[in-house]
């Protein structure tokens, strides 16, 4: 079975710091695609990034990197030098091959001016 | 290209009342999700089609909440009757479908309250 587990529910952290936001998957498959989503205050899911199984390099986007690590079962993502315009929830995913996607609880990330 | 549509935005209703949410994927999209998300939550799949067909349903509370997607296309998501418990947002999304490693493009969702 597929899992997805966001233990942080909240986090705040004054602008400017960094802050990384925990994600830890269970699956027994060997193929599967992690992702990462943003939800703004307005609402609308937004795609931040994909990994699969067999690519463990981590990515860094501008202020946003990601690290993952199939010896932990984690794909974590860290914002650095945080803005308040970063402030939303985040969703880590979990698909599969048969596109069978499941979502975290997500991590509302609050950004302080 | 135009984004996954939803309608209704925003929808009220009695409890016992039947309600439905329409979607329209991105063109050429055969994969469809319907996701309930409930305040505070993350996106639950309650359905997922592959043209017409519905390949995952488990999750569905299939007593009251019914689903369709005629000519592997539009798709509806009825329920009947609603309960208080069903407020919700409901998210539709699409990928184009196969071998998983496609990106889901969401809607903007219908919010449902029942009082």
């Amino acid at each position: 079975a597929q899992k997805v587990t966001q233990a942080q529910t909240e986090i705040s952290v004054v602008e400017k710091e960094d802050v990384t936001l925990d994600c830890v998957y269970e699956t027994r498959d060997t193929t599967y695609y992690l992702f990462w989503y943003k939800q703004p205050p307005s609402g609308e899911l937004v795609f931040l990034i994909r990994r699969n199984s067999f690519d463990e390099q981590n990515e860094i986007s501008g202020r946003y990197s990601w690290n993952f690590q199939k010896s932990t079962s984690s794909f974590n993502f860290t914002i650095t030098a945080s803005q308040v315009v970063d402030s939303a929830v985040y969703f880590c995913a979990l698909g599969n091959r048969d596109d069978k996607i499941i979502f975290g609880k997500g991590t509302r990330l609050h950004i302080l001016p | 290209e135009a984004g996954v549509v939803q309608s209704p935005r925003y929808k009220i209703i009695e409890k016992k009342q039947p309600v439905a949410f329409w979607c329209n994927p991105i063109s050429g999209h055969n994969t469809l999700y319907w996701y309930r998300q409930n305040l505070g939550q993350g996106p639950e799949l309650l359905i997922r089609y592959e043209n017409e067909e519905a390949v995952d349903d488990s999750q569905l509370p299939k007593d009251r909440f019914s689903a369709e997607r005629l000519k592997g296309v539009d798709s509806t998501l009825k329920i009947q009757p609603a309960e208080l418990g069903d407020s919700a947002v409901y998210l539709c999304a699409s990928i184009r479908g196969g071998a998983g490693a496609n990106v889901l493009t969401f809607g903007a969702g219908s919010r449902l309250t029942v009082l």
